[in-house]
């Protein structure tokens, strides 16, 4: 099976922008996470997609959204980005029946650089 | 102060000698504890996944809980050079509602063959 696909790999915005990523699960996953990774706070989970419906939500302000489309592909949007928001964003699949507790897969990643 | 404590290292040890990495939590209604390994350039993958406390061993990995000291524990026994990676322990509360997998922020290990 082919694993989580992230696209693009590499980004670079600008303060005040908005960016979207994409993420397609492994085939059968129903549900995807999204994960921001910087040096100081280290891997936080974002939100939970399940089924087209956000199940989970971590602590993140509402500039941060996503989306989960029929074929289970994910898009995250960050509107007004800040240079704070420069990371390492990861995508993960899982098969979804017992939400965050299940096993996660993660994908490679998109760099994201804001200036 | 986190939910999650880790040390992030470096640490840097022979090849063939027992690796421990450690985590300590904060919050008692983390019940499902798990270890990530990350790869430079890679995202994490899975290595150890419990929920009571005890030992669970999976080949040259063993991960111990301690529930009541809010420990847990990765243990490597004889470390290769590619087990050098960050590991990451992960862990989260079984709810009603909102659930979410809390990180600690990972431990950089490098096996000098």
């Amino acid at each position: 099976k082919a694993g989580v696909t992230q696209t693009p790999r590499y980004l670079i915005k600008t303060r005040g922008q908005q960016v979207t990523l994409s993420c397609s699960p492994i085939s059968g996953h129903r549900s995807v996470s999204w994960y921001q990774q910087t040096p100081g706070q280290g891997l936080q989970f974002l939100f939970e997609y399940f089924s087209e419906t956000q199940r989970n939500k971590g602590n993140f302000p509402g500039r941060f959204s996503g989306r989960q489309f029929s074929n289970s592909r994910s898009e995250m949007n960050v509107s007004t980005l800040e240079l704070g928001d420069s990371a390492l964003y990861l995508c993960a699949s899982s098969e979804g029946l017992a939400g965050v507790r299940d096993t996660q897969y993660f994908g490679p990643g998109t760099r994201l650089t804001v200036l | 102060q986190k939910e999650v404590e880790q040390d992030p290292g470096p640490l840097s040890v022979p090849e063939g000698a027992i690796v421990s990495l450690n985590c300590t939590y904060s919050n008692s209604a983390f019940q499902y504890f798990m270890w990530y390994r990350q790869y430079s350039r890679k995202g994490p993958e899975l290595l150890m996944y419990t929920y009571s406390s005890g030992n669970k061993e999976d080949g040259r990995f063993t991960a111990q809980v301690d529930k009541s000291s809010k420990y847990i524990s990765l243990f490597i026994r004889d470390s290769q050079p590619s087990d050098s990676a960050t590991y990451l322990c992960a862990m989260t509360a079984r709810g009603f509602g909102n659930e979410k997998l809390t990180f600690g922020t990972g431990t950089r290990l490098t096996i000098i063959p």
